[in-house]
């Protein structure tokens, strides 16, 4: 799968409490995603990397940070896990040139308490 | 209006039967599209990319593109019970990274 692992892949927390998804890469890309998919909504980009310390919201970031301090690692936090960001999330990576299209991680079933 | 649009079905169609599924999007200078399959609690698999007008073949896949109308489909030919799959369509989105923006998925299945 492209050289991506999202961590860990099933996770239950409970509401208020922080959360920290990872994604990792051996593919040395440039472009750095993180999606959720909820029924009916499809593929929402929540915030996206190109680049080391360089990232940028999505459209639906309200409630999420990330941090990308090397290039094989893109960190997703909820600060304080709401109902409502109980969600699949993906990670995607995307090489080559700029209409490359994107690889996706395996996933992250996170369930908010 | 959404950005990108598909018909969210449920499309079934008998074994060796031609599938179609369609696709619109708005922003008319997307420049590159794409077809993710995706199977139920897995994650997205391209299966096709398509950049000019016109028709695209790999095996038994055909993806269209009509850029005048906005319009982009995939076809699958002999569909087999194995195509049972939600189907996302995405189109790239003008900006600096630029990110895919993509439709909410027509699933298909196929009948044996």
């Amino acid at each position: 799968d492209a050289g991506i692992t999202q961590s860990p892949r099933h996770k239950v927390t409970e509401t208020g409490t922080p959360v920290t998804l990872r994604c990792h890469q051996t593919e040395n890309h440039r472009y750095m995603y993180w999606y959720r998919q909820d029924p009916g909504h499809g593929l929402r980009l929540i915030h996206y990397s190109y680049g080391v310390k360089d990232t940028d919201k999505g459209e639906v970031s309200d409630g999420y940070s990330v941090s990308r301090s090397k290039t094989e690692d893109f960190l997703l936090t909820l600060e304080s896990a709401t109902s409502s960001q109980t969600s699949v999330y993906f990670c995607a990576i995307r090489g080559g040139t700029g209409d490359s299209p994107l690889h996706f991680g395996n996933g992250t079933r996170l369930t908010v308490t | 209006q959404k950005e990108v649009e598909q018909n969210s079905g449920p499309l079934s169609v008998p074994e060796g039967a031609i599938a179609s599924l369609n696709c619109t999007y708005s922003d008319r200078v997307s420049q590159s599209f794409f077809w993710y399959r995706q199977y139920s609690g897995k994650s997205p698999e391209l299966i096709m990319s398509i950049y000019s007008n016109g028709d695209k073949e790999d095996g038994r896949f055909t993806a269209q593109l009509n850029k005048a109308s906005q319009y982009v489909s995939l076809l699958i030919r002999d569909s087999q019970p194995s195509d049972s799959a939600t189907y996302l369509c995405a189109v790239n989105k003008r900006g600096s990274a630029r990110q895919l923006t993509f439709g909410s998925g027509t699933q298909l299945t196929v009948l044996p």
